[in-house]
C-alpha cells in the first residue's frame, strides 16, 4: 500500500517568515494530495489540495507544489501569522480509494 | 451548511466496558469514513461507507469493533469490550463521493482507564 512520510515533525518560524512542509509518497499511481490543518481539539480541515495533472496550486498565502517524478509534494505558507500555528497533515490517495496520511507537522509561528 | 456532527465529544470509560460513537455526515454526502487518530499521528482509516455499504473495513479490528450505517445517513461505531490501547480520538468524515474532498467532524476523544 501507499506510504506517506512527512517532514519536519515540528517547525518554528517567526511571524512574517515562510514555512515549508514536505511529504513524500511511495505509490506512483497516487493522484490526489490534500493538505489539512488541525487545531487543538478540532478535526482536520482541508486547506488546499492538488491533483496529479497539476504541478502547482496557489490560494492566497498558501501554495502546494507536486513533483511526480520525485514523488514528493510540499506545502508553502508565506507571510505566516500566529493563527497559522497548528498541526498540518498531508495525505495521498490513489483512484478514489483509501487516503494515507502523513504523521503531521506542528507549526509554531512566533509573534 | 452544517458540518459533520459527532457525539459525544469526550468519553471516559473503564476497560472492558462497551462504548459507542455517533456521526451525522453533511447532508447529501454518500461517503462516510471513520478514522482513528493516536496522539501525534495522522488519521488512520477504520472503515469507509458508500451509502449503507461498507466498501473498505480491512483496518477495522472486527473482534471488538463494529460499525453500521443502516439508512446510508448517520453512522455508529462501537467498541466492545474496550481496551486501554483504544484510547484515542475517533474522527468521522464525509464526502459527496469517494473522489471528493473529505470533511472531518470534531472527533470523539476516548479515554479508557
Amino acid at each position: 500500500g501507499e506510504n506517506v512520510e512527512q517532514h519536519p515533525s515540528t517547525l518554528s518560524v517567526q511571524e512574517g517568515d515562510s514555512a515549508v512542509i514536505k511529504c513524500t509518497y511511495s505509490d506512483s499511481a497516487s493522484n490526489y494530495f490534500p493538505w489539512y490543518k488541525q487545531e487543538l481539539g478540532k478535526g482536520p480541515q482541508l486547506i488546499i489540495d492538488i491533483r496529479s495533472n497539476v504541478g502547482e496550486k496557489k490560494d492566497q498565502r498558501i501554495a502546494v507544489t507536486l513533483n511526480k517524478t520525485a514523488k514528493h509534494f510540499s506545502l508553502h505558507i508565506t507571510e505566516t501569522q500566529p493563527e497559522d500555528s497548528a498541526v498540518y497533515f498531508c495525505a495521498g490517495q490513489r483512484n478514489f480509494n483509501k487516503f494515507y496520511f502523513g504523521s503531521g507537522t506542528k507549526l509554531n509561528v512566533k509573534p | 451548511e452544517a458540518g459533520v456532527v459527532q457525539s459525544p465529544r469526550y468519553k471516559i470509560i473503564e476497560k472492558k466496558q462497551p462504548v459507542a460513537f455517533w456521526c451525522n455526515p453533511i447532508s447529501g454526502h454518500n461517503t462516510l469514513y471513520w478514522y482513528l487518530q493516536n496522539l501525534g499521528q495522522g488519521p488512520e482509516l477504520l472503515i469507509r461507507y458508500e451509502n449503507e455499504e461498507a466498501v473498505d473495513d480491512s483496518q477495522l479490528p472486527k473482534d471488538r469493533f463494529s460499525a453500521e450505517r443502516l439508512k446510508g445517513v448517520d453512522s455508529t461505531l462501537k467498541i466492545q469490550p474496550a481496551e486501554l490501547g483504544d484510547s484515542a480520538v475517533y474522527l468521522c468524515a464525509s464526502s459527496p463521493h469517494s473522489s471528493d474532498t473529505q470533511y472531518f467532524g470534531p472527533g470523539t476523544r476516548l479515554t479508557v482507564l
